[in-house]
């Protein structure tokens, strides 16, 4: 069974400052999707970035960048220059290609940003 | 148009109470999904549905009932809900069950049972 860890229950980063979120999972799949999602207070999950298991490129959307280690399986989340409203909780959450169509989610990582 | 909609925002129901969540996407998504989320807890899948046919239930008491009309639309009806099921139900879609580009989440419908 798939399994995704998130050490940090809660962090807080000064604004304008950089925080990095840790996440590792466990699979025996050899190709999968990596996902970090935002859930401010209004609810929503909003997806932040996507990783692709196959691809060696690190993805990276704006202030946000991962550094994906496949053979350490670890998936951490950089957010550069962050701002007031990145404050939310960060869930890693990660899809197998093959098996259940389920998204496996970490118990999640609540961002505070500091005015 | 690239949201799921989620109604209502807001539900408090009785225990002996029937009411149901409704769920909305246009962006021609073919797979939506249910997910319950407890307060400071991660989402747990309850039901996936692929081109308007349930594909999974992940062992969902029957109190709880899915239903796809149209590959728009989903509905959770609830029926005879007991206290513990109170908590956040999300809804979720995707272009279908083997491109995974991400999921795109409603706002959710906050659940008290009373």
């Amino acid at each position: 069974a798939q399994t995704v860890t998130q050490s940090q229950p809660e962090m807080s980063v000064q604004e304008a400052e950089t925080v990095t979120l840790s996440c590792t999972y466990d699979t025996s799949e050899n190709n999968y999707y990596l996902f970090w999602y935002k859930q401010p207070p209004s609810r929503q999950m909003i997806l932040v970035i996507r990783q692709e298991a196959y691809k060696q490129q690190n993805a990276t959307e704006n202030r946000f960048s991962v550094n994906f280690q496949k053979a350490a399986k670890s998936f951490s989340l950089k957010i550069s220059d962050s701002q007031l409203g990145d404050t939310a909780m960060y869930f890693c959450a990660f899809r197998g290609e093959t098996g259940a169509n389920n998204l496996f989610f970490g118990t999640g990582t609540r961002l505070t940003v500091i005015p | 148009d690239t949201e799921v909609t989620q109604t209502p925002k807001h539900l408090v129901m009785g225990m002996t109470n029937k009411k149901s969540l409704k769920c909305e996407q246009h962006m021609g998504h073919r797979a939506m999904y249910w997910y319950k989320q407890k307060a400071k807890k991660p989402p747990e899948l309850m039901f996936v549905y692929s081109y308007e046919k349930l594909s999974i239930n992940e062992s969902v008491p029957s109190r709880f009932s899915p239903e796809c009309p149209n590959s728009s639309l989903l509905n959770l009806h609830l029926h005879a809900l007991q206290p513990e099921d109170s908590a956040l139900y999300l809804c979720a879609s995707s272009q279908d069950l083997n491109r995974v580009y991400g999921y795109t989440f409603g706002s959710g419908t906050r659940l008290t049972v009373v």
